[in-house]
């Protein structure tokens, strides 16, 4: 089993639209964890963190579930400049951080 | 600099040739990684630095690959008798710490590297 999961997509969503992705780990004992964003033949920058009790900036929303591994990521009111490549961040313990291969999203007008 | 830089952005290099990769970190960031991506492929982590020590260097693909790191700053990724499937854009990163519960990374911008 991937230690980072990510349906690869792409998602093809209509502007405004709410869309979610999902992100399984494998090490139970990770201990924490992150959204980035890559665009384009660009490199990853980090979106936001994913907190135990769940948290959100602005239009995006992150929330951990530990008991079943996984992570989501929440994004609503799609706008064309959510257009990019969402990365799945996992910090293992006394390891650098495992990134997942990403899942595309295209927002389409 | 501002931000962390490498060079070259762009390598075309001939199958068997040695190619040196530079990272140019961003100041007082102790820790540093390379990472290479492949043609839609995730991050694959290479090799990181706390300071000029290297403590893992699990990832390094065979011993063609080596890299340092002097001055607590820049590092150089070097790859000896290169092969097609070295073919990928490596990337470098720095943080502040090894990155725990921070999780932030700061990445270049890569320098791709395409073995003919």
């Amino acid at each position: 089993r991937k230690e980072v999961e990510q349906d690869p997509g792409p998602f093809n969503v209509p502007e405004g639209a709410t869309v979610a992705f999902n992100c399984t780990y494998s090490n139970s004992a990770s201990q924490s964890f992150f959204w980035y964003r890559q665009d384009c033949r660009k490199e990853p920058k980090l979106l936001m963190s994913v907190y135990s009790s769940g948290n959100e900036d602005g239009r995006f929303t992150a929330q951990l579930n530990r008991a079943s591994q996984y992570i989501s990521l929440l994004i609503r009111d799609s706008k064309l400049s959510d257009s990019a490549t969402y990365l799945c961040v996992v910090n293992m313990g006394n390891t650098p951080l495992v990134f997942g291969k990403g899942t595309r999203l295209s927002v389409i007008a | 600099g501002a931000g962390v830089s490498q060079s070259p952005s762009n390598k075309v290099t001939e199958k068997g040739k040695d190619v040196e990769l530079r990272c140019d970190p961003i100041s007082g960031h102790t820790a540093l990684y390379w990472y290479r991506q492949s043609l839609g492929q995730g991050l694959e982590f290479l090799i990181y630095f706390q300071g000029n020590s290297a403590p893992d260097k699990s990832g390094l693909p065979s011993d063609r690959f080596s890299a340092e790191r002097t001055g607590g700053s820049v590092s150089t990724l070097t790859i000896q008798r290169t092969q097609q499937e070295d073919s990928a854009v490596y990337l470098c990163a720095s943080s502040l710490v090894v990155a725990g519960n921070t999780g932030e990374l700061f990445f270049g911008e890569g320098s791709r590297l395409t073995v003919l």
